[in-house]
């Protein structure tokens, strides 16, 4: 059973840099697209971007300015830094596995972890 | 960005009852439609993929349709795991987009 974990601060200062790791076990790095998505308190789900395990790389257009989504297959992981964060993003951010039907849906979701923007 | 309505928003229902949700797209998506249900603290969980297709292990009592910008979750019959919140998601074109959630409380 594939399991996904995300590791990081769970508060960050206005302007710094918000990073983010998620830890695959139970399955390989390979051969999937690995995605990033979050919900703000209160608000729906926000896909952020995804990354393929060879590396390429798909953002959203209202972040991408600010994301960047990387792999390391030798550590079973991959991370999201977002730059110049601000309270709006804040929110919970999940890390999920894009399923291989060819129809992109996320068949596996992390627990997702709190990441509060705040001085 | 393809915008992606649920209905309705919430919803109040008995265990035993029938449950459809539904959700439209702002613009046709073909069947690349999913439904995924969150309850709180967890992760979400895929339920159908491809508009109808079953996600492995999740009971028969799921099961959707639609196709073009319309399409619905049913939940034959209510069991008392399945109060949660419900989300579509469109993956037809990047940015992937989910509808606003559909909270099933228990009546």
């Amino acid at each position: 059973q594939v399991q996904l974990q995300e590791s990081g601060p769970g508060l960050v200062k206005p302007s710094e840099t918000l990073s983010l790791t998620c830890t695959v076990s139970g399955g390989s790095i390979s051969s999937y697209y690995w995605s990033w998505i979050r919900q703000p308190p209160g608000k729906g789900l926000e896909w952020i971007g995804y990354i393929y395990y060879s590396g390429s790389t798909s953002y959203n257009p209202s972040l991408k300015s600010r994301v960047t989504i990387s792999v390391d297959t030798s550590k079973n992981q991959f991370s999201l830094k977002l730059t110049s964060v601000t309270a709006a993003d804040t929110a919970v951010y999940y890390c999920a596995r894009v399923g291989r039907s060819g129809y992109d849906e996320v068949d596996y979701w992390g627990q997702g972890t709190l990441v509060t923007v705040s001085s | 960005d393809i915008q992606m309505t649920q209905s309705p928003s919430s919803l109040s229902a008995s265990v035993g009852d029938r449950v459809t949700i539904t959700c439209r797209a702002s613009q046709s998506i073909s069947n690349y439609l999913n439904w995924y249900q969150h309850k709180p603290g967890k992760a979400p969980k895929l339920l159908i993929y491809v508009a109808s297709s079953l996600q492995s292990g999740v009971p028969s009592r799921f099961s959707g349709s639609g196709s073009g910008t319309d399409f619905t979750l049913t939940i034959s019959s209510l069991q008392p795991e399945d109060f949660a919140t419900y989300y579509c998601q469109q993956s037809y074109s990047t940015p992937y987009t989910f509808g606003q959630g559909t909270k099933l409380e228990i009546k």
